[in-house]
């Protein structure tokens, strides 16, 4: 149990463009959810929770405009990543909190955006 | 300021041997911790977690230790195994407010040697 998916899991575009990344829980109903995004040989950079219903909230430095996030219902949540620039190329990876659990957060596979 | 630390950015061990991942943390309010398992570019896998009431959880091969009072965990792995080979990370969670975010370490590259 506690399945999550991702898709796509790779993306390429251009720059200016705007990408959509989906995240769904296939086997539980998550009211939170969460977007990380991973440097080469670093830890995991919380981005954002997503929360079924409500607003998202931002970690610190991360540009609201830039990474709009959608969490429409208790199974999907979706991060777009608005005019992507090269800087922007990274491994992005959510996770959903499974509520049956206290913090057990289980992650999709990521997706690997690479900006051109 | 890094408030969960793994101190070893790599460790090696022979198959068969114990392998032991360590993490230290700094915010008292952390009362619950995880492990979870990475390999390149896949999403982390959850391993097992503790609460801070308890000092040990085991499943299977995998056991958790919590020291509360050094503000230390520790993952043993009994017996290693070559599919072991990963990066683990070690995250706490319980900092304050009701958003269940968690605060991960840089993470410990495990190779099992055969």
């Amino acid at each position: 149990g506690a399945v999550v998916s991702q898709h796509p899991s790779w993306v390429i575009c251009k720059s200016g463009t705007s990408v959509k990344i989906e995240c769904r829980s296939l086997d539980f109903q998550a009211t939170t959810m969460f977007w990380y995004r991973q440097f080469p040989k670093q830890s995991l950079m919380l981005m954002a929770t997503s929360n079924e219903g409500s607003k998202a909230t931002y970690e610190q430095g991360v540009e609201k405009d830039k990474f709009l996030i959608n969490h429409a219902s208790l199974t999907l949540s979706t991060l777009t990543v608005t005019s992507a620039h090269p800087e922007d190329s990274s491994f992005y990876i959510c996770s959903a909190r499974d509520p049956r659990h206290r913090y057990e957060q289980y992650f999709g596979p990521g997706t690997r955006l690479t900006v051109t | 300021d890094q408030q969960v630390k793994q101190n070893s950015p790599s460790l090696s061990v022979q198959e068969g041997r114990i392998s032991i991942l360590n993490c230290d943390y700094t915010n008292s309010m952390f009362d619950y911790f995880l492990w979870y398992k990475k390999y390149p570019a896949e999403g982390p896998t959850f391993l097992i977690s503790i609460s801070s009431i308890k000092d040990k959880n085991e499943d299977g091969r995998f056991t958790v230790f919590l020291n509360k009072s050094a503000k230390h965990l520790s993952l043993h792995i009994v017996p290693s195994q070559p599919g072991d080979s990963a990066v683990y990370f070690c995250a706490a969670g319980g900092s304050g407010g009701s958003n269940y975010k968690l605060t991960f370490g840089k993470g410990t590259l495990l190779t099992v040697n055969p």
